[in-house]
């Protein structure tokens, strides 16, 4: 069974460009994640989909940044436009239930 | 709010020899806890969590965590490392009916031979 997968592993782009990041949850679970660590921060929560429903995206630092789950199945990210503080891992994750939360690998990003 | 604290920023370890790693955790109700590892390189893989019942869990690659109510602490622990267990550790709690994790600022351990 294929785990969580992310893409772009990496990315490399000036400020003020855009970024769109692609998740895709494992096949059946509801709830799909995003979360990102900076630099030297802690790994933060940013939102938290139910199926294609945003049931809390509490943790989202600003309008730059927008994220969706059309059909409830993959999830995309999307910074516009980009700032160097927004340079970091952004993690994805899906769980069936609250008991497993299975993470991606991923996706790396800088903004220089 | 629930909160975190991994107070070991970095550990060295020599390989063989065991390994603890302290998180105490701030929060009212019985908390729902977890350990996971980044390896370099790699996404965050779970190592074992904690809802109920027995507070010693057991975890994949050896790891164990006990519960301790009364300290506020979930420490992992592995009686002997070895060097792939060198990587990033990341505490993490959230409550029962919630799904967003707080995680810890994590400890990073090395692993010498």
């Amino acid at each position: 069974e294929a785990g969580v997968t992310q893409f772009p592993s990496h990315s490399v782009i000036e400020k003020g460009q855009t970024v769109t990041l692609r998740c895709d949850p494992i096949s059946g679970h509801d709830n799909l994640y995003w979360y990102r660590r900076v630099m030297g921060k802690e790994i933060k929560f940013l939102l938290h989909f139910v199926k294609e429903s945003k049931q809390d995206e509490s943790g989202m630092p600003n309008n730059r940044f927008l994220a969706e789950r059309t059909g409830g199945t993959y999830s995309t990210l999307k910074v516009q436009p980009a700032e160097l503080e927004d340079s970091g891992v952004y993690f994805c994750a899906s769980s069936p239930s609250v008991n497993t939360i299975y993470f991606g690998e991923g996706s790396w990003l800088t903004v220089v | 709010a629930q909160s975190v604290t991994q107070p070991d920023i970095h550990i060295t370890v020599s390989e063989g020899a065991s390994l603890e790693l302290r998180c105490n955790y701030s929060y009212g109700a019985t908390p729902y806890l977890f350990w996971y590892v980044q390896s370099p390189g790699q996404g965050l893989q779970l190592l074992l969590k904690y809802f109920s019942g027995d507070t010693l869990v057991q975890g994949i690659k050896g790891f164990e965590a006990e519960f301790k109510r009364s300290q506020s602490s979930f420490n992992l622990r592995k009686p002997s490392v070895h060097w792939s267990d060198a990587a990033e550790y990341f505490c993490a709690v959230t409550r029962s009916n919630d799904y967003k994790l707080s995680f810890g600022a994590g400890t990073t351990v090395t692993v010498r031979a």
